[in-house]
């Protein structure tokens, strides 16, 4: 059974410009939550997608955006980035709502981002 | 509201040696709590939860931790280490009832020495 899968895992950009990650989760999983991680902040929650619907979100700025398909597979776009939105940008699947119901996360390797 | 703190950013062991990594929490409710393990540059894996069953859970590759709730601790224990087991370490729990956000503590790298 494939793993969660994240796209690019590397990428440049500069400030100013946009982004778009890409997770596809773990066949059967519906549900799937962002999160970045910084060394200074740990994991930051960003938002969770189930069945295409944002259930939850972080304390992250508007341009932090993201959608859910309906074959579960969730994109996020950051806007206009910053120096400090240089981070790794991880992506988890479970198979049901809330990201601690169903016990357990699914994580993939991460995007990491560095914007110059 | 709910936090953790990991009390040590750093722990370093010689191979062979226990292993112990300190947790506490603060939740207004009855908590679920988790240890993650973060290999360098992978994403993270799940060792162990606790959901109000056993307070002493076992996880894989022989980690256990033991929920206290007089203590609000959740510190994550290992006989004897291995080389294998350097990582980063995460201890989460959730914040409402409902298990519907997790908080993450900021994470214990682990050094094994031979």
């Amino acid at each position: 059974k494939a793993g969660v899968t994240q796209t690019p895992r590397y990428l440049i950009k500069t400030r100013g410009q946009q982004v778009t990650l890409s997770c596809s989760p773990i066949s059967g999983h519906r549900s799937v939550s962002w999160y970045q991680q910084t060394p200074g902040q740990g994991l930051q929650f960003l938002f969770e997608y189930f069945s295409e619907t944002q259930r939850n979100k972080g304390n992250f700025p508007g341009r932090f955006s993201g959608r859910q398909f309906s074959n579960s597979r969730s994109e996020m776009n950051v806007s206009t980035l910053e120096l400090g939105d240089s981070a790794l940008y991880l992506c988890a699947s479970s198979l049901g709502l809330g990201q601690g119901n169903t016990g357990e996360l699914f994580f993939g390797e991460g995007s990491r981002l560095t914007v110059l | 509201a709910q936090s953790v703190t990991q009390l040590d950013s750093h722990v370093s062991v010689s191979e062979g040696t226990p292993v112990l990594l300190r947790c506490n929490y603060s939740s207004s409710y009855s908590p679920s709590l988790f240890w993650y393990v973060q290999h360098p540059n992978k994403g993270l894996q799940l060792l162990l939860k606790y959901t109000s069953a056993a307070t002493l859970v076992k996880g894989i590759n022989g980690f256990e931790a033991e929920f206290k709730k007089s203590e609000t601790s959740f510190h994550l224990t290992k006989p004897s280490a291995h080389m294998s087991d350097a990582a980063e370490y995460f201890c989460v729990v959730s914040e409402d009832g409902n298990n519907r956000k997790l908080i993450w503590g900021l994470g214990t790298s682990l050094a094994v020495n031979p």
